[in-house]
């Protein structure tokens, strides 16, 4: 079965440092997202990308933030400046289209990112 | 702002009782989410509903959907231990969204 895959699992970072997180979406989905969830807490969403731009974000998707697609099968975000808040298992996440027809948004395994 | 409540936030439960898990989200939405989650893993998509009176089942797995009481139920017959996890509702705004808004979760454990 397809799925989204992610990587690092894990990243262990120093504050102040960048990070990037990786992500390969299904191959023929066309909408891709980052949620985070902190340790214990609801998951949140972030931002949401189509058509090689951002669709909609939250408050938390703050200008330390940015996704790309470099190419036709990654889709990055980039943290600039992580903070001790930014510790949090990051979801990428991608779904096929906005129909309403069951449209299932497939989630990847996460990645954990420790910011110390 | 869309809201979603989900109750109880945990669930001790016997193997081979019932119980259901309640979702309720503050406005009208296009599509309402379940999702498994165990430890330290990824969000398993387990029903996707969209309609009124919209009813799914899975094994021992029932999601339901009453948008004008704006509700959703999940309901657990007969648990077992292979159910323990936690449990997420999602919903989906209106007007094009995509943004999926969670509540904070049902974590259930089932006893033998």
């Amino acid at each position: 079965e397809p799925e989204v895959t992610q990587t690092p699992s894990h990243q262990v970072t120093q504050m102040g440092q960048e990070v990037i997180l990786r992500c390969v979406p299904i191959s023929n989905h066309l909408y891709f997202y980052w949620y985070r969830q902190i340790l214990g807490q609801k998951v949140e969403f972030l931002v949401s990308f189509y058509n090689n731009e951002i669709s909609e974000k939250s408050e938390i998707f703050d200008d330390q933030f940015s996704v790309e697609r470099p190419d036709g099968s990654n889709f990055t975000l980039k943290i600039r400046s992580t903070k001790l808040e930014d510790s949090a298992m990051y979801f990428c996440a991608s779904s096929h289209g906005t129909d309403l027809s069951g449209n299932t948004i497939y989630f990847g395994e996460g990645s954990w990112l420790t910011v110390v | 702002e869309l809201k979603v409540e989900q109750n109880p936030l945990f669930l001790s439960m016997q193997e081979g009782k019932n119980y259901t898990i309640y979702c309720n989200y503050s406005t009208t939405s296009d599509r309402l989410y379940w999702y498994r989650q165990d430890p330290g893993k990824s969000l398993e998509s387990l029903f996707v509903l969209l309609s009124n009176g919209a009813v799914k089942q899975e094994g021992r797995l029932m999601a339901s959907l009453d948008t004008k009481a704006r509700l959703s139920t999940l309901h657990i017959t007969a648990a077992v231990h292979d159910l323990s996890a936690t449990y997420f509702c999602a919903v989906v705004t209106q007007g094009g969204s995509e943004k999926l808004v969670f509540g904070k979760g049902t974590k259930l454990t089932v006893n033998p």
